[in-house]
């Protein structure tokens, strides 16, 4: 059974740092995996999907990374801003492509202090 | 930017009673899927669903759940008979082909709440 873990639980950094959120999970069969942004109360906003032959996404202050072998997911956020605050989750869809849930880790809650 | 839309945000029901949950999925998407998340808990996959019937579906999805796309445009989840442990964000989800670069996109959710 899959199983995703994101560390730290939360976060709390000054304006303008540079920060790196990990995401590992148990299964590396995977055949893609999703950061997303969530927001008290509310949905979940999408921000990159690596396809499992991929090593890495960007878009714009955000990259994330892909290491299928080792279980292991990073998203890179450059020059945080307070508007960053949320909390982001990764989740994972597993291989073979007739199976479409995704499993999701519990989150890491980052503040970004002005 | 096209969204999936979703209707009530807030239910209060009691314990029993049937409740069904809207959706208004991406216009172009041929996939849905809803999901719920427990406060405090990790967002959980409860069924996906393809050409008018369910693809995959969860442990939790049990004779109490069922999933229905009434029309063009609507996809709903309804619980038959609620419980306590039922409370919880449900979440709508639509994508476009189930292939390897598909993204799920989420709407706000409608937070279920069982008295």
């Amino acid at each position: 059974k899959q199983e995703v873990t994101q560390i730290p639980a939360a976060l709390s950094v000054p304006e303008g740092e540079n920060l790196v959120l990990n995401c590992s999970f148990t299964d590396s069969a995977i055949y893609n995996l999703q950061w997303f942004r969530q927001d008290p109360g509310k949905g979940l906003t999408s921000l990159l999907l690596i396809q499992s032959s991929q090593r890495e996404q960007t878009s714009g202050r955000l990259n994330a990374s892909l290491d299928k072998s080792s279980g292991r997911s990073t998203l890179y956020i450059a020059a945080s801003q307070p508007g960053d605050s949320a909390t982001y989750l990764c989740a994972v869809r597993p291989g073979g492509g007739s199976n479409y849930k995704l499993t999701f880790g519990k989150g890491t809650l980052l503040t970004v202090n002005p | 930017e096209p969204e999936v839309t979703q209707t009530p945000s807030h239910q209060v029901t009691q314990m029993g009673q049937e409740v069904i949950l809207r959706c208004v999925p991406i216009s172009n998407h041929l996939y849905f899927y809803w999901y719920r998340q427990i406060l405090g808990q990790k967002v959980e996959f409860l069924v996906s669903f393809y050409n008018n019937e369910i693809s995959e579906k969860s442990e939790i999805f049990d004779d109490q759940f069922s999933v229905e796309r009434p029309d063009g445009s609507n996809f709903t989840l309804k619980i038959r008979s609620t419980k306590l442990e039922d409370s919880a964000m449900y979440f709508c989800a639509s994508s476009v082909s189930g292939g390897r670069a598909d993204t799920q996109y989420f709407g706000p959710g409608t937070r279920l709440t069982v008295l």
